[in-house]
């Protein structure tokens, strides 16, 4: 069972592009988790997704910054116009639905944005 | 809101000596709590989770952790290091039933011959 799969692992921008990063839940994992991780700091949450719905996206900035997890494919995490401030590493998660027993994120190796 | 507290930016410790990285939380409710660590470039594995039950908790690679209620703690501990346990180590709590996960900033473990 392959994990948390995340695309691309490296990403180079220039101020005013768009950036997006991809990522492919554990088999059998609906739940995906976005999770920012700014250099020398710890993980801040941004998005909770199910198929097709947005759960939770308080941890999104207000602008530039979209998430989708569509019925079929990977999930996409969407940043228009990035700037410098936007370089971080990004980190996917997934979980399959909570049920009796709470289930663990599982994470992706991560994808980290330079904004040049 | 929910916040964890890593007081500790970097522990140090001799191979084969026991470790201990701290971790306090402030939740409203019952909290869930997890150890997760983080290899240079790398995401992060799962370590171990409190969810209900037995306060002490054991996890992979022979780390345990103890729920403490009352001083609202959750540290981690090993009885005997590994040059190899060198990593970045995080705690996280979730409460609410919200699924998201609040971590802390983060210790640096360095285990040393």
């Amino acid at each position: 069972n392959a994990g948390v799969m995340q695309n691309p692992r490296h990403l180079v921008r220039r101020r005013g592009q768009e950036a997006r990063l991809r990522c492919s839940p554990m088999k059998g994992h609906s739940h995906v988790y976005w999770y920012r991780q700014l250099p020398e700091e710890g993980l801040k949450f941004m998005v909770y997704l199910q198929k097709e719905n947005i759960i939770d996206e308080s941890g999104m900035p207000k602008e530039r910054f979209s998430a989708e997890f569509p019925k079929e494919g990977p999930s996409i995490l969407r940043i228009q116009q990035v700037v410098r401030g936007d370089s971080a590493a990004y980190f996917c998660a997934s979980s399959p639905p909570q049920g009796r027993t709470y289930n663990e994120q599982f994470f992706g190796p991560g994808t980290r944005l330079t904004v040049l | 809101a929910q916040s964890v507290a890593q007081p500790e930016d970097q522990v140090n410790v001799a191979e084969g000596n026991p470790l201990t990285v701290k971790c306090t939380y402030s939740v409203s409710g019952n909290p869930y709590l997890f150890w997760y660590v983080q290899y240079p470039n790398r995401g992060l594995q799962f370590l171990l989770k409190y969810i209900t039950g037995d306060n002490l908790v054991k996890g992979s690679y022979g780390f345990e952790a103890e729920f403490n209620k009352s001083q609202t703690s959750f540290h981690l501990k090993k009885p005997s290091a590994l040059v190899s346990d060198s990593a970045l180590y995080f705690c996280a709590v979730e409460a609410g039933g919200g699924n998201k996960l609040t971590f802390g900033t983060g210790t640096q473990l360095k285990v040393e011959l």
